[in-house]
């Protein structure tokens, strides 16, 4: 069964303690991996696509990278304000155009 | 516009209500989206349009839940004859269409059914 899985469901750092979110997906043929912020009561703010295995991309105090299998999204020195649910979603072959998302990381930084 | 537009943003309704929840895409985006989002879980997907089709409809739960997409611009979800696990956001994106293309989202209608 084609699926998205985010792990852990919540994590808690204490403000400047570099972190990872795994998504790991089982889907064929992957067309793009999209990584997702969201605030309380707020729609999901895009972060980053990755494409192919290897590819990497950065912004500000995030870097998300990809492999075959499972895609990280590395939080490094965080602060409070990125505090967030952080979701994970792909498009791929059999799916048409939709986005078909993980449940997604909670991630509290405390100051 | 500057970004996906919705509304209403709040919908408090009884149970056996009609809703209709209304979503802009911005300017120029062919794709449109519906996505659901109950309390603390992650978004399911309702249905997609490209233009004023409906390629998927894979995602809508019942034949209560209908969308229409009126000028490849405005669309409309309506949900008849409300139940209380309707209660949840109703997210709107929309993309350039292409595959691979970033998906823009707004920021949702809160439907409670009480």
């Amino acid at each position: 069964e084609d699926q998205v899985t985010q792990s852990p469901e919540a994590l808690r750092l204490q403000e400047g303690e570099s972190s990872s979110l795994n998504c790991s997906y089982t889907v064929s043929g992957l067309r793009g991996l999209f990584w997702y912020r969201q605030d309380p009561g707020k729609g999901p703010e895009f972060l980053f696509t990755l494409y192919s295995a290897g590819e990497e991309k950065e912004k500000e105090r995030l870097k998300a990278t990809l492999t075959k299998k499972e895609s990280f999204l590395h939080i490094t020195a965080p602060k409070p304000e990125d505090s967030a649910t952080y979701l994970c979603a792909v498009k791929y072959g059999g799916a048409t155009n939709k986005l078909i998302f993980g449940t997604g990381t909670l991630l509290a930084v405390q100051p | 516009g500057a970004g996906v537009s919705q509304s209403p943003s709040n919908k408090v309704t009884e149970k056996g209500k009609d809703v209709e929840l209304r979503c802009d895409p911005i300017s120029g985006h062919t794709a449109l989206y519906w996505y659901r989002q109950r309390l603390g879980q992650g978004l399911e997907f309702l249905i997609y349009f490209q233009g004023n089709s409906a390629p998927d409809k894979s995602g809508l739960p019942s034949d209560r839940f209908s969308a229409e997409r009126t000028g490849e611009s405005v669309s409309t979800l309506t949900i008849q004859r409300t139940q209380q696990e309707d209660s949840a956001v109703y997210l709107c994106a929309s993309s350039l269409g292409s595959v691979g293309n970033t998906i823009y989202f707004g920021e949702g209608s809160w439907l409670t059914v009480v």
